[in-house]
């Protein structure tokens, strides 16, 4: 059974920093783009960034470009978001999300995700 | 950017058939996805490349894609299809995947 478990959100002041994790079990990791997705409150989903399988891609959306950082690490079976310089606006519930083998395929697997509180 | 324009919402009465919209420049020139999102829960994958089905999703679930417009079908609509659904692409000028702005069904 695919799993993904998200970890790492919280509340944390503007301007602030915050490493969110992803616990992959249950396929090849290694096989599969990974993307993080987030969810502001009452609002649509929005694509963050995402990592090709051998971490030689990464692609952002512009509003976080600068700001995030996606890795993974194939051999821990983890993927990650170093979300730095944070903005009210960057409030949302963070989804991990395990996309097909190549970029342009859906996304058959999502965590229950992960909340990210941007307040002072 | 590339931008996805859906429906805010559409109402069907049970066992009649939804058809939710997708709206995008030559759309039918990509692969499209939909996700069903019901509250509080994650999104649920439930067409992939234009018109493929994951296995456990009903067969009422159907899609199309031509020229601007990509489609969601929901035959026989049941009370457990109301959520919001979510359209998707990869956008191969930028390799940014995007949504759409999301469509609320409501089931009467």
């Amino acid at each position: 059974e695919v799993q993904l478990v998200e970890s790492g959100g919280g509340l944390v002041q503007p301007g602030g920093s915050l490493r969110l994790s992803c616990a992959a079990s249950g396929f090849t990791f290694s096989s599969y783009w990974m993307s993080w997705v987030r969810q502001a409150p009452g609002k649509g989903l929005e694509w963050v960034a995402n990592i090709k399988q051998d971490g030689s891609e990464k692609y952002y959306v512009d509003s976080v470009k600068g700001r995030f950082t996606i890795s993974r690490d194939n051999a821990k079976n983890s993927l990650y978001l170093q979300m730095n310089s944070l903005r009210a606006e960057d409030t949302a519930v963070y989804y991990c999300a395990r996309d097909a083998r190549y970029s342009s395929g859906g996304t058959h697997y999502w965590g229950q995700g992960t909340l990210v509180t941007v307040s002072s | 950017s590339y931008v996805l324009t859906q429906p805010p919402s559409v109402s069907v009465a049970p066992g009649k058939t939804a058809r939710i919209t997708c709206g995008g420049n030559n759309i039918g020139s990509k692969s499209v996805h939909w996700y069903q999102q019901k509250p509080g829960q994650a999104p649920v994958l439930v067409i992939y490349y234009d018109s493929d089905r994951p296995s456990g999703i009903p067969e009422r679930f159907s899609g199309s894609n031509s020229g601007n417009t990509a489609t969601l079908t929901i035959s026989r609509v049941e009370a457990g299809d109301e959520a919001d659904y979510y359209c998707q692409v990869w956008d191969s000028s930028s390799h940014h995947r995007v949504f759409g702005t999301g469509t609320k069904v409501t089931v009467l």
